[in-house]
Parts: C-alpha cells; structure tokens; sequence
C-alpha cells in the first residue's frame, strides 16, 4: 500500500515549456486535490476533484489545468510555465469530502522554473 | 477573508514544552487539524480537534480550542529533536482545508 505517490520529484522547465505532474493512489478514495506550497504561504488549494471524471477549481487554478480520467490518478498540466509557478506541489487524497475525513499527502514535487 | 494565521518560527529547547498557536477564520468548521511536514516530505497527520471539544490529548501532544476566540494551540510536551518540523492547522470545511501558514519549530539540543 504505497499511499499517495508523486511524479516527478523535482523538475526545472524554462519560461514556457510544459509539463504534467502526476498523482496516484491506492487507497481507493474518491477525493483528490492539488495544493501549492510557498514560502510564509502555507498551502494553496489548485484544483480538486470529488470524483472520476470531474475537476472543479480551488483557490489559485489560474495557468493551470487538471485530468482525472482514472479514479486512481489525478493530473496537473501546465500549458505556459512561468516563474511564478516556482513552488512546490502536493497532491493529496481523502475518502470524502466531509470535514472528518483526513487528507492523506504525496511526497510533494519541486517545481523551478527560470 | 480565509486566512489562518500562525507565527512562523518557535525555537525551544530539547526536553521543554513548546506551544504553538493558531487562529482560523470560520466559526462553522467542524474539525480543525494539526499536520506536520518534516524536511523534504509531505504532511502528515497529527492530531485533529472536534468543534464541540474544548481539549484533546494524545501522549505528548495537547490541543485546546477556544471556539469564541477561534484560536486553536498545539502543545508538545518534553520536545524531542525529531520534533523539529514544520507544523501546520488547518480548518476543514466541505472539500477542501483551509491550511495556516505554517509554524516552523527549531529543537535546541
């Protein structure tokens, strides 16, 4: 039972480029999420979804676009990176959306971009 | 607005107890949390505190909630080295957490 699990660890991409990080888990939970860590910022909510086949915007999705064609996989695309999208992203998984229900976090993924 | 505000650095020394604070935002959440993020890693769940609980305590660790003030504390008691992290609240409401800015505790030896 591997958890949550997240690729790539770290990624440089120059002003522009794009690129896809990927969430899986195993646990068979129906929520998934994506957050943005910086610096005196705590956790930013990206995107979420309650469910295969949906996506709804969290806090900050502007600049970039999220899958879950999978139950068990939840993707992050950027189309356009810029700099400020240097940060470091978590995704996470609960079995459901209700207050109770723990989130369980990824490794995180550090992302530069110059 | 949705801001949960913590201070951003505690520094104690290894056997003393450390107490780190926290206030949310919304009188409604139902559960609030504490996380843990050591170097290089994801969070981690600690401990959680239910709205109509006032106290909660787990071994070392100890939460108060003081719903009329929104103000949420985490103490642990005689710190350890290992306790050296980044420590996080969070109120939960429907589909997302609202995560504080992070509190990064430093373990004197």
């Amino acid at each position: 039972n591997a958890g949550v699990t997240q690729t790539p660890k770290f990624r440089v991409l120059k002003t522009g480029q794009s690129m896809t990080l990927l969430c899986a888990q195993d646990m068979n939970h129906e929520y998934m999420y994506w957050y943005r860590q910086d610096p005196g910022m705590g956790l930013r909510l990206i995107h979420y979804s309650v469910g295969e086949g949906t996506t709804a915007k969290g806090e900050v999705p502007d600049g970039y676009n999220v899958s879950r064609l999978k139950k068990q996989n939840f993707l992050l695309g950027l189309e356009s990176a810029a700099p400020s999208q240097t940060s470091v992203y978590f995704c996470a998984s609960s079995y459901g959306s209700r207050a109770e229900y723990e989130q369980y976090f990824g490794p995180g993924t550090r992302l530069t971009v110059t | 607005g949705e801001d949960v505000e913590q201070s951003l650095f505690l520094s104690v020394r290894e056997g003393d107890s450390s107490v780190i604070n926290c206030t949310y935002t919304d009188s409604s959440s139902t559960y609030l949390y504490w996380y843990k993020q050591e170097p290089g890693a994801g969070l981690q769940l600690l401990t959680y505190i239910f709205s109509n609980m006032d106290m909660k305590q787990d071994q070392r660790l100890t939460v108060l909630l003081n719903k009329k003030d929104k103000h949420l504390s985490l103490r642990i008691a005689d710190t350890q080295t290992g306790d050296s992290a980044i420590y996080f609240c969070a109120e939960a409401g429907t589909y997302k957490y609202i995560f504080g800015t992070g509190t990064r505790l430093k373990v004197l030896a």
